[in-house]
């Protein structure tokens, strides 16, 4: 069975610091990794996809992707009070669904 | 990125009234739906995957008669808790994939409240 794990939290981190989320994968032919960012009593929202290893930028946000080590992180920079959410990694490959891990619940405290 | 739309946001049903949510792609042709429910404080729980044109695939433990799933146009999916009670009160949530990119965005989501 595939599975996708992260740290359920919460992960408290200071406004201004960088918050680092972390998804582990088990299925080794994965070829699609995702961010979604989900608020309390909304639904989720797509912040960052990364296919490559690698880092991926964009504004405040880093995807990073290691593939050998099944190991995909998001990086967010001076983090803000509106940045607490539940952050979702998601897993897949093309034409198959994909896989959600639990989510890691973020506070950034002001 | 993509917009998907879902209608109603909020429901109110007495118990044993069937309720329909509707759930469209508005700008881009999805092949492949997705519905999920989430319980407070809870994960995401994958229901079932909506192909266009073919029956739904539910996941283990869903009941295919108590939630109907139609998928009949490549930007359409609805899906139907018929005679609802109090423990199907949720938050029900669909998403559609983006063949074009295999990215997959989600509705706004529906609280169905059972009475």
């Amino acid at each position: 069975q595939k599975e996708v794990e992260q740290n359920s939290g919460p992960l408290s981190v200071p406004e201004g610091a960088i918050a680092s989320l972390n998804c582990t994968y088990s299925d080794r032919v994965s070829q699609s990794f995702f961010w979604y960012r989900q608020y309390s009593g909304k639904s989720p929202e797509l912040i960052m996809s990364i296919y490559s290893n690698g880092d991926k930028e964009d504004g405040r946000f880093t995807a990073q992707l290691n593939k050998a080590s099944q190991y995909v992180s998001l990086l967010i920079r001076d983090s803000q009070p509106s940045d607490s959410a539940t952050y979702l990694c998601a897993v897949g490959n093309y034409g198959q669904n994909f896989v959600f891990g639990p989510g890691t619940r973020l506070s950034v405290l002001p | 990125g993509a917009v998907v739309s879902q209608h109603p946001s909020r429901v109110i049903c007495k118990s044993g009234t069937s309720v329909k949510i509707e759930c469209r792609s508005l700008d881009f042709q999805a092949t492949t739906m997705f519905w999920y429910r989430q319980f407070p404080k809870q994960s995401l729980m994958l229901m079932a995957t909506s192909n266009e044109g073919s029956k739904a695939t539910y996941e283990q433990g869903v009941e295919k008669d108590k939630f109907l799933i139609n998928h009949a146009s490549l930007t359409l999916s609805t899906l139907t808790v018929t005679s609802a009670h109090p423990e199907d009160s949720s938050f029900y949530i669909c998403s559609a994939r983006d063949p074009d990119y295999n990215e997959q965005f989600f509705g706004p989501g529906t609280r169905l409240t059972v009475l």
